[in-house]
C-alpha cells in the first residue's frame, strides 16, 4: 500500500513552460485534492475533486488545471508557468469528512 | 469565512518536558472539524489528531492530546514528554462540514532541545 505518491519530486522550469504534476494514491479515496505551500504559510487548496470525472475550484486556481479522468490519479497541470508559482505542491486523498492523506510533495522552481 | 491564527512562530523546549502549541479558530458554522498535522524537515505531512465540534472529551492520540475548548474557539496541541524527533512545524487545520478545504494556520515551528 504505497498510500499518496506524487511525481516528480523537484521540477524546475523556465517562465513560460508547462507541465503536469501527477497524483496517484492506492487507497480507492473518493476526495483529491491538490494543495500549494509557499515559505512560511499552511497550505491553500488549489484545486479538488470529488470523484472521477469532476473537479471544481479551491483558493487559488488561477494559473493551474486539474483533470481525473481515473479515480486513483489526479493531475495538476501549469500550462504557463510563472515565477509567482514557484512553491511547493501537496496532493493529499480522503475517504470521507475525516483527515485527509497527503503526499510527499513536489518542489517547483520557475526561473 | 473560516480561519485559523497560530501565534506562536516558532517554540523551543527542553527534552522530556510537556508543550502546548496553540490554536485558535474563526468560523460561524456548528458543525466542523479540527485537525493537527506535523511537517518534518523532510517535508511531508503527517496527520496527528482530530477533533469534531460535537465530541464531548477532548481527542487523545497516544503523546497527543488536544485540549478543545469551544466558547473560547481555541483547539490547542499538548504533547507530553517532548522528544528530539517532535521537533518540526506543527499546523493546525480546520474543515467545516460539507466543505472540502482544510483551512490551515502558519504554523508552529517546535524545536525540543536535548
Amino acid at each position: 500500500n504505497a498510500g499518496v505518491t506524487q511525481t516528480p519530486k523537484f521540477r524546475v522550469l523556465k517562465t513560460g513552460q508547462s507541465m503536469t504534476l501527477l497524483c496517484a494514491q492506492d487507497m480507492n479515496h473518493e476526495y483529491m485534492y491538490w494543495y500549494r505551500q509557499d515559505p512560511g504559510m499552511g497550505l491553500r487548496l488549489i484545486h479538488y475533486s470529488v470523484g472521477e470525472g469532476t473537479t471544481a475550484k479551491g483558493e487559488v486556481p488561477d494559473g493551474y488545471n486539474v483533470s481525473r479522468l481515473k479515480k486513483q490519479n489526479f493531475l495538476l497541470g501549469l500550462e504557463s508557468a510563472a515565477p509567482s508559482q514557484t512553491s511547493v505542491y501537496f496532493c493529499a486523498s480522503s475517504p470521507d469528512y475525516y483527515e485527509q492523506y497527503f503526499g510527499p510533495g513536489t518542489r517547483l522552481t520557475v526561473t | 469565512a473560516q480561519k485559523i491564527t497560530q501565534t506562536q512562530p516558532g517554540m523551543f523546549v527542553q527534552e522530556k518536558e510537556a508543550v502546548t502549541l496553540d490554536c485558535t479558530y474563526d468560523t460561524s458554522d456548528p458543525s466542523y472539524g479540527l485537525f493537527w498535522y506535523k511537517q518534518p524537515s523532510s517535508g511531508e505531512m503527517i496527520f496527528l489528531i482530530y477533533q469534531g465540534s460535537y465530541d464531548q472529551q477532548n481527542a487523545t492520540e497516544g503523546r497527543y492530546s488536544l485540549n478543545f475548548q469551544k466558547a473560547r474557539k481555541s483547539a490547542n496541541l499538548v504533547i507530553s514528554a517532548s522528544q528530539l524527533g517532535d521537533s518540526a512545524m506543527y499546523f493546525c487545520a480546520m474543515r467545516v462540514k460539507g466543505a472540502q478545504k482544510l483551512v490551515f494556520g502558519q504554523g508552529t515551528r517546535l524545536t525540543i532541545n536535548p
